[in-house]
């Protein structure tokens, strides 16, 4: 079964403090893994895209990576705003499958 | 520019009662259309998709069915509302497989 498990599950942060989100999947065959931001009462929007071949891709001040050999990936949050309070989301494809393998996300809460 | 609409953005409906939550596609042709639903603190859970017109994928058997009368049409209905149908209902769409998801603003519905 393809599956998608992200740590924490929440976390609070002061403001311009760093953070790391983890993703680990099962997902097979592998295609790419995105990153999504959700506020709150939102639809989820894209931060990264990353295929088998890429380690590190980054947005502005978000990093992530991966290690397609270890099924892992993480998004780093580089001197956090206010604004990125929000719900983080990693989302799996398997390749030539139309439907997407989901985390439950992780929730970042910054204060001020 | 792609765009997807979705509404209405917030419902509260008794139980009992019909549902149809709508969703458009701008921009595109022959999107793959998707409903999910997310409850508080969970991660997405795919009800449906559409890789056509008049065609359904049900992943989930409950009290709600979907329709694509058109080829940017997607809507989710149900005759009778149950309490556990309150959630956060999204739409998304992608084209062809392994592509980036976009979604829609996403209904609060509250079923009382």
């Amino acid at each position: 079964k393809n599956q998608v498990e992200q740590s924490p599950q929440s976390l609070i942060i002061l403001e311009g403090k760093n953070c790391t989100l983890q993703c680990n999947y099962t997902v097979s065959p592998f295609s790419n893994l995105r990153w999504y931001k959700q506020d709150t009462g939102r639809g989820p929007v894209s931060l990264t895209i990353m295929t088998f071949s890429e380690n590190t891709k980054s947005n502005g001040r978000y990093t992530a990576t991966l290690d397609a050999d270890t099924k892992q990936s993480s998004l780093h949050i580089t001197a956090s705003q206010l604004s990125d309070s929000a719900s983080y989301i990693c989302v799996v494809s398997v390749w030539g499958d139309y439907k997407l393998s989901f985390g439950a996300g992780t929730t970042v809460t910054v204060r001020a | 520019s792609q765009t997807i609409h979705q509404w209405p953005a917030t419902l509260v409906q008794p139980v009992g009662s019909p549902l149809s939550l709508e969703c458009t596609v701008e921009g595109t042709s022959n999107p793959n259309l998707y409903w999910y639903r997310q409850a508080a603190g969970r991660g997405l859970q795919l009800l449906f998709y559409s890789v056509g017109i008049g065609q359904i994928s049900s992943e989930v058997p409950q009290n709600l069915s979907a329709s694509r009368p058109q080829d940017r049409q997607f809507i989710l209905s149900s005759k009778k509302l149950l309490l556990s149908d309150s959630g956060f209902y999204l739409c998304a769409w992608t084209v062809g497989t392994n592509t980036e998801a976009f979604f829609g603003q996403g209904t609060r519905l509250t079923v009382v």
